[in-house]
């Protein structure tokens, strides 16, 4: 079965850096997505990776490693605003998403 | 504001009524999804609609309808539910084809069924 792995909750401190691992097992790849979502809204686009390497975005970063099957989230100078919830998902071979469940970040003072 | 609205915001109902959810994406996209979002649980998508064919996950019951008139409106008709089918209902659109094909989500509809 297709399967991506996260870790439900993390906590750091503010002005921190953390990362956020996600690693997947799909049948097939075509590219990893990262979406930030607040308690009740809407999921919004982070970054998209497709091949290896390092993606930046501002205080945002994503890796990717599709021999390993693995990806993170970088999150650096974190904000109390920051605090939300952070959604892996791969794209397969019959171009679906495949969601994690979310890893839920806690920002503290 | 994402472009992709969704109505009503909060709904309660019985196991007996029908009530339908609606999804509006004012982005020019070709493609658009009904998600179902619960507590501690990857989002489960349910429908896509994309170049105006329908891709259907078999898992879904047939409890839930989708409607798809036109490129921009998009919705869940649902009948007799269960209290499982309590969820946060998500709304997405997107351009296909794309490289990054990145979905734009709505609101949601948070759904109690009592």
């Amino acid at each position: 079965g297709q399967n991506i792995d996260q870790p439900t909750e993390m906590t750091a401190t503010e002005g921190a850096i953390v990362q956020i691992n996600c690693t997947y097992q799909t049948s097939g790849f075509n590219g990893l997505f990262w979406y930030q979502q607040h308690a009740g809204e809407a999921p919004t686009f982070l970054s998209y990776n497709v091949l290896d390497g390092l993606e930046e975005k501002g205080r945002f970063s994503s890796f990717l490693s599709r021999s390993k099957g693995y990806s993170y989230l970088l999150l650096k100078e974190l904000q109390m605003k920051d605090s939300a919830s952070y959604l892996c998902a791969v794209r397969d071979s019959n171009y679906q998403l495949i969601w994690g469940a979310g890893t839920k970040l806690i920002i503290k003072p | 504001e994402t472009g992709v609205t969704q109505t009503p915001r909060h709904l309660v109902m019985g196991m007996t009524n029908k009530k339908s959810l609606k999804c509006e994406q004012h982005l020019g996209h070709n493609a658009m999804y009904w998600y179902k979002q619960s507590a501690k649980k990857p989002l489960e998508l349910m429908f896509v609609y994309s170049l105006e064919e329908r891709v259907e996950n078999n898992s879904v019951p047939s409890r839930f309808s989708p409607e798809c008139p036109n490129s921009s409106h998009l919705f869940l008709h649902l009948h007799t539910l269960q209290p499982e089918d309590s969820a946060l209902y998500l709304c997405a659109s997107s351009q296909v084809p794309a490289s990054a094909d990145e979905q734009f989500f709505g609101p949601g509809t948070r759904l109690t069924v009592l």
